[in-house]
C-alpha cells in the first residue's frame, strides 16, 4: 500500500498525559498536512510542510501542539497536556508540489483521540 | 474568510436513484476538490475540478467557476455510495490550506 499512513489509528488518553501521532506519506509527496476533524464537522486545517520546513500554523494549533517533519520524510504531531476538547480525528495528508493534476491532497484515514 | 456552503445537509436515497449535491463558495478560489469520506472516516478524492466538467462511472462534476459554485452528481447511486460528501477549496495566495465545506451526508437505502 503506497497511500498516507497514520499510526495509531486509535488512542485513548486520561487528561493531562501526552500523546504523539505519526504520519508517513506518499513517498515522493514534499508536502504534508495535519487536518483535525470533530464529529459532525468537515476536517480543519491545522498546519503544513513542504519538505522539513513547517510552512503555516493555524491559530487552532495552540501551544500545547508541536508537529515536525525531521528529514521531510515522515511527521509527528504531539499534544502536551491533553483537554477533553482534543478529542478528534487527527487527519494527516500529503501532496507533491508540481503534481500534474493539479494540488490533489491524499489523506491517510485518520488517527482517532479520545481524552477521559 | 470565505465561505464553503453545501446543500442538502443531509439526502436519504433509494439505491438505484440519482442525485445532485451542490456547493456554493463565497470568494474566488484557487481550486476546488471533491471527497466521500466512508463510515470509518476515511476521505477519498473524487474529483479535482478547478473549473469545468469531468466523469468518472457514475460521478460526474462541473465547478462554474466565475458564479462561484459546483455540482457532484451521483447516478445510479448504490448502498456504498453512503458517507459524507465534502466539497473543499484552495483560497487566496496561499494554495496550501484546504477549506472544507459543511458537507453533505449521503445514506442510500437497498
Amino acid at each position: 500500500d503506497t497511500g498516507v499512513s497514520q499510526d495509531p489509528r486509535h488512542k485513548i488518553t486520561k487528561r493531562g498525559q501526552n500523546v504523539t501521532f505519526r504520519c508517513d506519506p506518499i513517498s515522493e509527496h514534499n508536502r504534508l498536512y495535519w487536518y483535525r476533524q470533530t464529529l459532525g464537522q468537515g476536517p480543519e486545517f491545522l498546519t503544513y510542510f513542504q519538505n522539513e520546513a513547517q510552512l503555516e500554523k493555524s491559530r487552532l494549533l495552540s501551544d500545547r501542539f508541536s508537529a515536525e517533519r525531521p528529514k521531510g520524510s515522515f511527521s509527528t504531531l504531539e499534544i502536551q497536556r491533553t483537554e477533553q476538547g482534543d478529542s478528534a480525528m487527527y487527519l494527516c495528508a500529503s501532496s507533491q508540489m508540481w503534481d500534474s493534476s493539479g494540488n490533489t491532497i491524499y489523506f491517510g484515514e485518520g488517527s482517532w483521540l479520545t481524552v477521559v | 474568510g470565505i465561505q464553503v456552503e453545501q446543500s442538502p445537509p443531509d439526502l436519504i436515497l433509494q439505491e438505484g436513484a440519482n442525485s445532485t449535491l451542490r456547493c456554493n463558495f463565497s470568494d474566488s478560489v484557487n481550486n476546488l476538490q471533491w471527497f466521500h469520506q466512508n463510515p470509518w472516516g476515511q476521505l477519498i478524492n473524487l474529483f479535482y475540478i478547478p473549473s469545468g466538467t469531468k466523469q468518472n462511472g457514475r460521478l460526474s462534476a462541473t465547478t462554474v467557476a466565475t458564479e462561484r459554485y459546483s455540482l457532484l452528481y451521483i447516478s445510479s447511486s448504490q448502498t456504498t455510495d453512503s458517507g459524507v460528501y465534502f466539497c473543499a477549496v484552495f483560497y487566496g495566495g496561499a494554495t496550501n490550506k484546504l477549506i472544507f465545506g459543511t458537507g453533505t451526508l449521503l445514506a442510500v437505502q437497498p
